[in-house]
């Protein structure tokens, strides 16, 4: 059973330019959750979104920051006009609802560097 | 919201000893707790939660309490050994809306052999 998958694991860009992250989901799971962990400091909510719906984008900038979970197809978190201090690694997590109790597992990460 | 307090930020134990770390949050709605393990440069991943229906849970040598009324939770981890040394984050789940988890700032754990 495939965990949740993230990709690229590596990002390098330049002030200015875009950045797409993906994120796999878990066979089964349906909710997915992005989080940015600062260096040195702890993972932060960004958003969360089911299937073609954003539920809940209250962590996430207002502006260059958008994210959306497809029909088909990974999550995309995209980050327009990158600025140095979006260099972060963001970790994707994903359950299989929130009716309830459910645990979050994480994928492995991109780590963004802006230059 | 919720919010969670983690500490120490660091901790530093000899080998085979144990190791204890706090944190505090602040709903008392919340019921879920879970606590993540993360080793430089990977991903958080899950070690021991608790729900709020239980004071104690245990996982060989880990184990995690809750204590509800004054809304703190611990890990413990017995007979530390040289893997054990990674930064630990505990994390509480809010139970309105989105039931994101608001995570503690981490603790960095080092095992000295």
């Amino acid at each position: 059973n495939a965990g949740v998958m993230q990709n690229p694991r590596h990002l390098v860009r330049r002030r200015g330019q875009e950045a797409r992250l993906r994120c796999s989901p878990m066979k089964g799971h349906s909710h997915v959750y992005w989080y940015r962990q600062l260096p040195e400091e702890g993972l932060k909510f960004m958003v969360y979104l089911q299937k073609e719906n954003i539920i809940d984008e209250s962590g996430m900038p207002k502006e260059r920051f958008s994210a959306e979970f497809p029909k088909e197809g990974p999550s995309i978190l995209r980050i327009q006009q990158v600025v140095r201090g979006d260099s972060a690694a963001y970790f994707c997590a994903s359950s299989r609802t929130t009716g309830s109790v459910e645990t979050q597992y994480f994928g492995p990460g991109t780590r963004l560097l802006v230059l | 919201g919720e919010n969670v307090e983690q500490h120490p930020s660091t901790l530093s134990v000899q080998e085979g000893d144990s190791a204890v770390i706090k944190c505090t949050y602040s709903d008392s709605a919340s019921n879920y707790f879970p606590w993540y393990k993360q080793e430089l440069g990977k991903r958080p991943q899950l070690i021991i939660d608790i729900r709020s229906n239980v004071g104690e849970k245990k996982d060989q040598r880990i184990a995690v309490t809750l204590n509800k009324t004054a809304k703190h939770f611990s890990l413990h981890i017995t007979e530390t050994q040289p893997e054990d040394s990674a930064v630990y984050f505990c994390a509480g789940q809010e139970v309105q809306g989105a039931q994101k988890l608001v995570f503690g700032q981490g603790t960095r754990l080092t095992i000295n052999p």
